[in-house]
């Protein structure tokens, strides 16, 4: 059960897009299209963001997206806003019926 | 509105027990699995358990596996995670979590878990 791999950190300016990767194998990530994000703001709880590779809950602005090739997926946020500063986590369910998270990337809008 | 609400969270010695309670509400309770999700002050998030709707199947991670037991009572509306043999590591802020679409949709405000002598 090893986490997948997101970069640690990130950063760009407000109205740019950036692109998180999160890379897993094909026992997690590859096999699947149950991946899911969140978004964590210093000393709250989780936020799902979005859900099965591409999906937004409601209320999630567009401005987030997902997408997924072979074993890595992908979080894009585009027109970046202040508030967007957080740190980032993808998900995957596994193929031993577990999920396991990434390590974090922390999103730094400057 | 979805609720989710943990509790049972404190100092404990390494090797003894803690028992963490989740409270559920706003959402038909057993029509959804449920999750345990931890997170060490400063560090990522880390899945731990999950259970279920009818406690039919519990999977846990390789680090809690025989230590920590998941369980839930739908008449109550509740979520439990026993916790044995407690380790420094363990030491985290728990947090319990709704199951939907494979992804944690609803998350609760957290408790905080701190092993140590």
């Amino acid at each position: 059960q090893s986490a997948l791999t997101q970069p640690a950190s990130v950063s760009a300016s407000p109205g740019q897009s950036i692109t998180i990767s999160c890379t897993g194998t094909s026992s997690d990530i590859g096999g699947y299209n149950h991946v899911s994000w969140y978004q964590q703001h210093p000393g709250k709880a989780p936020k799902l963001i979005i859900y099965e590779v591409t999906n937004r809950p409601s209320g999630v602005p567009d401005r987030f997206s997902g997408s997924k090739s072979g074993n890595t997926a992908s979080l894009t946020i585009s027109g970046l806003q202040t508030e967007d500063e957080a740190d980032y986590y993808c998900n995957s369910y596994t193929s031993s019926n577990t999920r396991v998270f990434g390590g974090g990337t922390k999103l730094t809008v400057l | 509105e979805v609720q989710l609400v943990e509790s049972g969270g404190g100092l404990v010695q390494p090797g003894r027990s803690l028992r963490l309670s989740c409270a559920a509400s706003g959402f038909t309770f057993d029509d959804y699995a449920m999750h345990w999700v931890r997170q060490a002050p400063g560090k990522g998030l880390e899945w731990v358990a999950s259970i279920r709707e009818d406690s039919g199947s519990i999977d846990y991670a390789d680090s809690v596996k025989g230590r920590f037991t998941i369980s839930r009572d739908n008449a109550k509306n509740s979520l439990y995670l026993q916790m044995n043999s407690l380790r420094p590591e363990d030491t985290a802020f728990y947090y319990c979590a709704k199951d939907a679409a494979w992804s944690l949709d609803y998350w609760g405000q957290g408790t905080l878990v701190t092993v140590s002598s």
